[in-house]
């Protein structure tokens, strides 16, 4: 069976831009998650999706968003660029609603916003 | 509201030795515990979970954690380490209770391991 795949893996921005990040899950899994990975803020949930639905929303503004379509994909998107946005962007698939069940997670998209 | 804190930001072992992992959490419920691994440029892959089931848990790669309720801790064990064991290794708390019924995942700052040959 597949695994999580992220597209692209390495991203160059400038900022001000917005950016789409996207994200396949694992067949057959419906929740998809959304992480940022910093040095100085670790691994921070940015908001998960389950069945085209937002069920939970981290501490980001609203400059951070997503959405996921009927075949589980899932894309995130954040405008306006920022200095601090450059991270490694984490996307995990889970069969059910995370919580409980495992995630399996992609390589990521490392972000640089110059 | 939950947390979890990893007591070591590096451990440094020799390859051969015993390795611990230390992760102490805060939840006011009866949480979800894991323990991920991190390879350089490599997404996180799943050690072992516990959900209220036997407080000894077993992973993958020869890990495994203990759930100790009146410690709070879930520290993650491995009884003779190899060089492929060289990561970093992150402890997560869910609990829906804690997150007014959703479960939203906190991770832990993350335990570099170092094994030496």
């Amino acid at each position: 069976k597949a695994g999580v795949t992220q597209t692209p893996r390495y991203l160059i921005k400038t900022r001000g831009q917005q950016v789409t990040l996207s994200c396949s899950p694992i067949s057959g899994h419906r929740s998809v998650s959304w992480y940022q990975q910093t040095p100085g803020q670790g691994l921070q949930f940015l908001f998960e999706y389950f069945s085209e639905t937002q069920r939970n929303k981290g501490n980001f503004p609203g400059r951070f968003s997503g959405r996921q379509f009927s075949n589980s994909r899932s894309e995130m998107n954040v405008s306006t660029l920022e200095l601090g946005d450059s991270a490694l962007y984490l996307c995990a698939s889970s069969l059910r609603a995370s919580g409980g069940y495992e995630q399996y997670f992609g390589p990521g998209t490392r972000l640089t916003v110059t | 509201a939950q947390s979890v804190t990893q007591l070591d930001s590096h451990v440094s072992v020799s390859e051969g030795t015993p390795v611990l992992l230390r992760c102490n959490y805060s939840s006011s419920y009866s949480p979800s515990l894991f323990w991920y691994v991190q390879h350089p440029n490599k997404g996180l892959q799943l050690l072992l979970k516990y959900t209220s089931a036997a407080t000894l848990v077993k992973g993958i790669n020869g890990f495994e954690a203990e759930f100790k309720k009146s410690e709070t801790s879930f520290h993650l064990t491995k009884p003779s380490a190899h060089m492929s064991d060289a990561a970093e290794y992150f402890c997560v708390v869910s609990d829906s209770r804690a997150s007014g019924g959703s479960y939203i995942p906190t991770f832990g700052r993350g335990t570099s391991l170092i094994v030496h040959p």
